[in-house]
This record gives C-alpha cells, structure tokens and sequence, in this order.
C-alpha cells in the first residue's frame, strides 16, 4: 500500500459545526503532516507530527486541532470555522520528517485532500 | 521577496515538445529539491526528487539542481496532453521536515 487516505473528500460545515478530517496510511512513515491549499496557490504547513509527536506547528488558529492517534491514523479537529477557512485540506507522510529518499516507497506522499467548505 | 519564485504561466506547448519548468529560491540551506504534479482537485504527486546539486532522470523526466546559482530545473520529453496540470517545485533543509512550496506552473500540452 503506498497511498495516503484522507476521509471524507468533501464537507461543508456551518460556523458552529465541529467536525473532524481523517488520514491514514500503512506505509511505515513515521511523520505525517498537514498542508492547506487555496485555489491556485501552493499548499502552505500546517502541521508536522514525527513519531506520533507533534513537532511544528505554524502558528495555525486553535480551531484547528490536530491529533495523532497512533503512526498510521492523524486527525485534523475542526471547531468554530471562518468562511476563509475553506480550502483543500492536504494530509502527507514521509519516512522520517525526510521529504523523499532514493528507495522507492520512500517519498513525501500526499491523500488526495479534503475540500472544505464553511457556510 | 518569496523564498521560492515559479512562473505561474500557463505554459502551452503542442503534443511531443519539451516541456521546460524552473524555479529559483533564495534560501542556501535548501538540500532537497523536489517537483510534483498536480491535477485539479487532486493532491499532488511526486515526480522527481534530488538531493543537492546534480541532475536526474526518470523516463521522460529530467530534474536538474544548481545549487550555485540557487536554481532548479525539470524537463519533460515527448509530452502528451495527459501532462497538462499543475507543476510544483517544493524544497526543504536538511532536517527535511518542512516543504517550502514554488506558486506553481500551469501546463496545456495541446494535442
């Protein structure tokens, strides 16, 4: 399995709504991050978990909440969230916090994302 | 200044050219260099990858890092219309752990 899941790939969440973003992989990474894209930009960091410990966080509001439950599964909490908020949410892992390596199944992979919409 | 400057394009080309993508970044300590691609409301997919300065190629991809002159390029042989997307230039430090992301380069490989 080399693929990184992200569930679900749509959710449209009211101001007041919490909901949670979900990502999963079995590929042995042991760091997992989370990226956020507008349209037509690059994805900018959010998160970094290394072994299951969470290492960078980019001055991301606290209605974001990020959780790391085991080396397979991290989750983005989600609670209070602004119209400006909306975007595709990106989950990644690599091997050890590397982006990539020269051994196949070793890269920087990315979920398809989630695309998030506050009403 | 961003640390790291893409052409936005878009970049149009016929079907079978060489497709050319660079990007510059001002950041010394960037070790690894990498280009993804992206297609529309996808995530995006790494292409290529390469650790300091050099060149690399894989298929009809070539990746060319030239760390002297803080440049990266990627070169793509015999494009077909399926290589129309969005190509990412990202790099980080040793430690590896933060992607710094180019804005992007629109490609249309017109058939």
């Amino acid at each position: 399995d080399t693929e990184v899941t992200q569930t679900p790939k749509h959710l449209v969440m009211g101001m007041t709504n919490k909901k949670s973003l979900k990502c999963e992989q079995h590929m042995g990474h042991r760091a997992m991050y989370w990226y956020k894209q507008k349209a037509k930009k690059p994805p900018e960091l959010m998160f970094v978990y290394s072994y299951e410990k969470l290492s960078i966080n980019e001055s991301v509001p606290s209605r974001f909440s990020p959780e790391c439950p085991n080396s397979s599964l991290l989750n983005l909490h989600l609670h209070a969230l602004q119209p400006e908020d909306s975007a595709l949410y990106l989950c990644a892992s690599s091997q050890k916090s590397r982006p990539a390596s020269s051994q196949s199944g070793d890269g920087y992979t990315f979920g398809s994302g989630t695309r998030l919409t506050v009403v | 200044q961003k640390e790291v400057e893409q052409d936005p394009g878009p970049l149009s080309v016929p079907e079978g050219a060489i497709v050319s993508l660079n990007c510059t970044y001002s950041n010394s300590a960037f070790q690894y260099f990498m280009w993804y691609r992206q297609y529309s409301r996808k995530g995006p997919e790494l292409l290529m990858y390469t650790y300091s300065s050099g060149n690399k190629e894989d298929g009809r991809f070539t990746a060319q890092v030239d760390k002297s002159s803080k440049y990266i390029s990627l070169f793509i042989r015999d494009s077909q219309p399926s290589d129309s997307a969005t190509y990412l230039c990202a790099m980080s430090g040793a430690a590896g752990n933060k992607l710094t992301f180019g804005g992007g380069t629109r490609v249309l490989v017109k058939p």
